[in-house]
């Protein structure tokens, strides 16, 4: 059984930017979410991809932006990058959007 | 949404029981309890999760009272390797868990 892996591991941007980050959900799971956590904080919602389409959305702006593909891999899409984006991008995978999630090992993101 | 509060350390010695008591004085009737463990620069690992009474498995113990405002979670004989941040999370099982809120979770820090 193969986990939640992403890519990439880190990434540097520069301010204004756009950045894709993507996952690939562990076998069998059609639900992915994505999680920011800021360096000494909890992670915090950004959205919800349950078969395709997007089924939630945490407190975050338009320019935060995914994809679900038929294989339920999913990309996680930020536009206009601000300094604040900095944080470590988590995705979870999950069965029909059980509360039992597995995350993968997050994509570290550093906007300069 | 039912908003959680938990200790912000705690610190334990290898061999004895930590319990960390989460506070969730809002809880709705159709949430579920669920507590993740995560590792620094690792994503989240799914603990445990209950709705009432006591549930026990493998790794942890967790104990509802007959109210549902708090929870604790037990690990029973830590060892070094336990030391990580745990979250205690509350949320709607039917469609809902689009909204899970991490809060900023427990540094637990095992001693030798």
């Amino acid at each position: 059984e193969t986990g939640v892996t992403q890519s990439p591991t880190h990434l540097i941007k520069t301010r204004g930017q756009q950045v894709t980050l993507r996952c690939s959900s562990q076998s069998g799971h059609n639900t992915v979410s994505w999680y920011q956590q800021a360096l000494g904080q909890g992670p915090q919602f950004i959205f919800q991809y349950y078969r395709e389409e997007e089924n939630g959305r945490g407190n975050f702006p338009p320019r935060f932006s995914g994809l679900q593909f038929p294989n339920y891999s999913s990309e996680l899409n930020v536009n206009a990058l601000e300094l604040d984006d900095s944080a470590l991008y988590l995705c979870a995978s999950s069965w029909e959007r059980d509360y039992e999630q597995y995350f993968g090992p997050g994509t570290r993101l550093t906007v300069t | 949404l039912a908003k959680t509060t938990q200790p912000i350390s705690m610190d334990s010695y290898e061999g004895q029981e930590v319990n960390i008591t989460c506070s969730h004085n809002n809880i709705a009737t159709n949430d579920y309890i669920t507590w993740y463990q995560q590792f620094p620069s690792q994503g989240p690992r799914f603990i445990i999760q209950g709705y009432k009474t006591k549930v026990t498995n493998e790794v942890a113990s967790l104990f509802i009272p007959a109210d549902r405002k708090s929870s604790t979670l037990s690990l029973p004989r830590v060892s070094l390797s336990d030391t990580a941040v745990y979250y205690c999370l509350v949320g709607d099982v039917a469609y809902n868990f689009n909204k899970f809120y991490f809060g900023s979770g427990t540094k637990l820090n095992v001693k030798p």
